[in-house]
């Protein structure tokens, strides 16, 4: 099973301020990893796929980067609605398809 | 427009069984697979497994292999989990998730969710 590690757990920003955040797999996955955003009460919503690849409706603000075993998402000018949590998932070995812990962006 | 509808709340005891569906709207639903993904209370996302509507295959997490069971009603766009023999540890949100016809992907479309309580 590949094992999905995501850095940091809570990462406090101001809006406006640049976000990155990690996902490193346990093994390499090549580009197959999504990025997902949670807000409290509701279903996960797709933002990226194939490490780089913005899903329909989703601002530029958002983009993901990497290949193998590490990868980012940056939120380059974090606004108010982009506080919560996210999550990475690889879809290359499986099953099971994996995703990480989730990445807590919260107001500093 | 493109959306997936699941079924109501669920309370259950321990050993019991649960069927949860899933309705498709606004797509070719022959043209997908469904996963299935849960979450506990305050916990992160955990993949149940996959089907592909138009032939049926299936993929399931080891985790939970021989306690689940995926199936679809074509003619009603409806998939449908089965997880059986319920511990309170089942207690979570179970999702249902578009997927890729031929094998599991990302997942573009989501369910609101479907809660489902494992109390003696």
């Amino acid at each position: 099973e590949v094992v999905m590690t995501q850095s940091p757990a809570t990462l406090s920003v101001s809006p406006g301020e640049r976000a990155t955040l990690s996902c490193r797999a346990s093994q390499t996955i090549t580009n197959k990893l999504a990025w997902y955003q949670q807000k409290p009460g509701q279903a996960p919503r797709l933002l990226i796929f194939g490490a780089s690849i913005r899903a329909a409706g989703i601002p530029a603000r958002f983009s993901g980067s990497g290949s193998g075993t590490e990868f980012t998402l940056t939120i380059s000018s974090l606004q108010s609605e982009d506080f919560a949590f996210y999550y990475c998932q690889q879809y290359n070995n499986w099953p099971p398809l994996t995703f990480g812990g989730g990445t807590k962006v919260d107001l500093k | 427009q493109v959306q997936l509808v699941q079924s109501g709340v669920e309370v259950k005891k321990p050993g019991a069984s649960v069927k949860v569906s899933c309705k498709a709207s606004g797509y070719t639903f022959t043209r997908y697979g469904i996963s299935w993904v849960r979450q506990a209370p305050g916990q992160g996302l955990e993949w149940m497994g996959w089907i592909s509507v138009s032939n049926g295959n299936t993929k399931y997490a080891q985790k939970f292999q021989g306690r689940v069971t995926l199936t679809t009603d074509k003619s009603a766009t409806t998939a449908f989990l089965e997880l059986r023999n319920l511990r309170s540890d089942d207690t979570a949100l179970y999702y249902c998730a578009r997927d890729k016809v031929y094998e599991p992907d990302a997942f573009d479309i989501w369910g609101q969710g479907t809660m489902v309580t494992v109390s003696s």
